[in-house]
């Protein structure tokens, strides 16, 4: 059983970069896919990206070249940095994983930005 | 990239109605689709993934069907807990995208 905690900023101005951490408990790092998925206020799911055991990364193309998400075995949690945040990043960012489903979630961080 | 069409967007149906609900996808993907329920201010969770696979702990008036392009979701028996919004997923490709969601709402 997997069990995500994350945590990070949740208020922000325009430019910022937004950073986002998720510490892992139980379950092995090599197993599964760790990924970032961010709803707007009122709005749908939307895939950020995710990494793998490996190092591997993949990230949604209409973010990727702000995105950042990385992976700390020895630390035992993954993060998510996005640079030059606007007001069309306000969301709740989940961190989540699961190998060709996601089956943890986790709590979620509403992340505002404004000015 | 991969679209996903969800339709319809919202629906209202009473308990004990059977719902369907489907999802399109712009190309083929096989049987890699995924289903989740969310409900507010929680985060999705999954019910059925590669098409028709039933999560564990899941009820059985659950149901998924499909292939290629064309899927759906079934509540055989609407219960008062399943109000919530549905979504899709390709977990074909990446971005491993999702549909924009059902709300399903009491009538």
């Amino acid at each position: 059983q997997v069990q995500l905690q994350q945590w990070g900023a949740g208020l922000l101005k325009p430019s910022e970069t937004l950073s986002l951490s998720c510490a892992v408990y139980g379950g092995s790092f090599s197993d599964y896919s760790w990924s970032w998925i961010r709803q707007p206020p009122g709005k749908g799911l939307e895939w950020i990206g995710e990494t793998s055991h490996s190092g591997g990364t993949n990230y949604n193309p209409s973010l990727k070249s702000r995105v950042t998400i990385s992976l700390d075995t020895s630390k035992n949690h993954f993060s998510l940095k996005l640079s030059s945040v606007t007001a069309a990043d306000t969301a709740v960012y989940y961190c989540a994983t699961g190998m060709i489903y996601i089956d943890y979630w986790g709590q979620g961080t509403l992340v505002t930005v404004s000015s | 990239d991969i679209q996903m069409t969800q339709s319809p967007s919202s629906l209202s149906a009473s308990v004990g109605d059977r719902v369907t609900i489907t999802c399109r996808a712009s190309q083929s993907i096989s049987s890699y689709l995924n289903w989740y329920q969310q409900k507010p201010g929680k985060a999705p969770k999954v019910l059925i993934y590669a098409t028709s696979s039933l999560q564990s702990g899941v009820p059985s008036r659950f149901s998924g069907t499909g292939s290629g392009t064309d899927f759906t979701l079934t509540i055989s028996s609407l219960q008062p807990e399943d109000f919530a919004t549905y979504y899709c997923q390709q977990s074909y490709s990446t971005p491993r995208t999702f549909g924009q969601g059902t709300k399903v709402e009491i009538k």
